[in-house]
């Protein structure tokens, strides 16, 4: 079975400051892991993904992540946060090892991130 | 393109009324998803479609829930009898195929808020 976690329900961080939102997850075979952010009223939309190849991915935004295997983390980074950032992000994970024709995403709870001016 | 589109924004009925909820996926995507949005569960997958045809509907909650795809521009998702358990945010979301796969980078609705009195 696939699963995901995010130990923060809300990360505060302040505006021009790193940020990192944490994602660790499960899975029996290969991960494909992503990020989505949701703005308030909004649905969700795709920030990033890691399939395989470099541990680093970039993304929309500005947002990067970087997978660890080792760890089963995959959080993810802004090197400098904007007061606009201030949203809901998930991460979800799909198992490489799920049946075939199950393409089921697992997300988190979210993780609420408040950029402070 | 623009985007997914659900129907309507937002729903308040009374216990027992049946409710139906409306979804048009981005034009050319082979795969439709439904999921329920709460603070208590997160976002959790109801069901989803592979051209039409309900593929995995194992996250329907009860037969109270069901849903249809038509064709290729339309899906329903109904509840009947409605519960006020059943109050959340419905999503929609379409992805395109790859080599027979979604993408995986689901595009979502605005989603649906559902308020059960």
């Amino acid at each position: 079975a696939q699963s995901v976690a995010q130990p923060e329900d809300q990360v505060n961080v302040a505006e021009g400051n790193p940020l990192t939102v944490k994602c660790t997850y499960s899975v029996s075979g290969n991960p494909y892991l992503f990020w989505y952010v949701q703005y308030p009223n909004r649905g969700l939309q795709f920030l990033l993904k890691y399939i395989t190849g470099d541990n680093l991915v970039k993304g929309s935004y500005g947002f990067e992540a970087e997978f660890n295997k080792s760890q089963t983390s995959f959080h993810l980074k802004k090197p400098s946060a904007l007061v606009s950032d201030s949203a809901l992000y998930f991460c979800a994970v799909r198992d490489s090892n799920s049946g075939a024709g199950s393409y089921q995403l697992t997300f988190g709870k979210g993780t609420k991130l408040s950029v402070i001016p | 393109d623009a985007g997914v589109i659900q129907s309507p924004r937002h729903e308040v009925t009374e216990m027992g009324q049946e409710v139906t909820l409306r979804c048009k996926p981005i034009s050319g995507h082979d795969y439709l998803f439904w999921y329920r949005q709460t603070m208590m569960r997160g976002l959790e997958l109801l069901i989803y479609f592979n051209n039409n045809v309900p593929i995995d509907d194992s996250g329907m909650p009860e037969d109270r829930f069901s849903a249809k795809m038509p064709n290729a521009s339309f899906s329903t998702l109904k509840i009947q009898p409605s519960e006020p358990r059943d109050s959340a945010v419905y999503f929609c979301a379409s992805s395109p195929a790859v080599a027979g796969a979604p993408l995986n980078e689901q595009f979502f609705g605005p989603g649906t808020r559902l308020t059960v009195l």
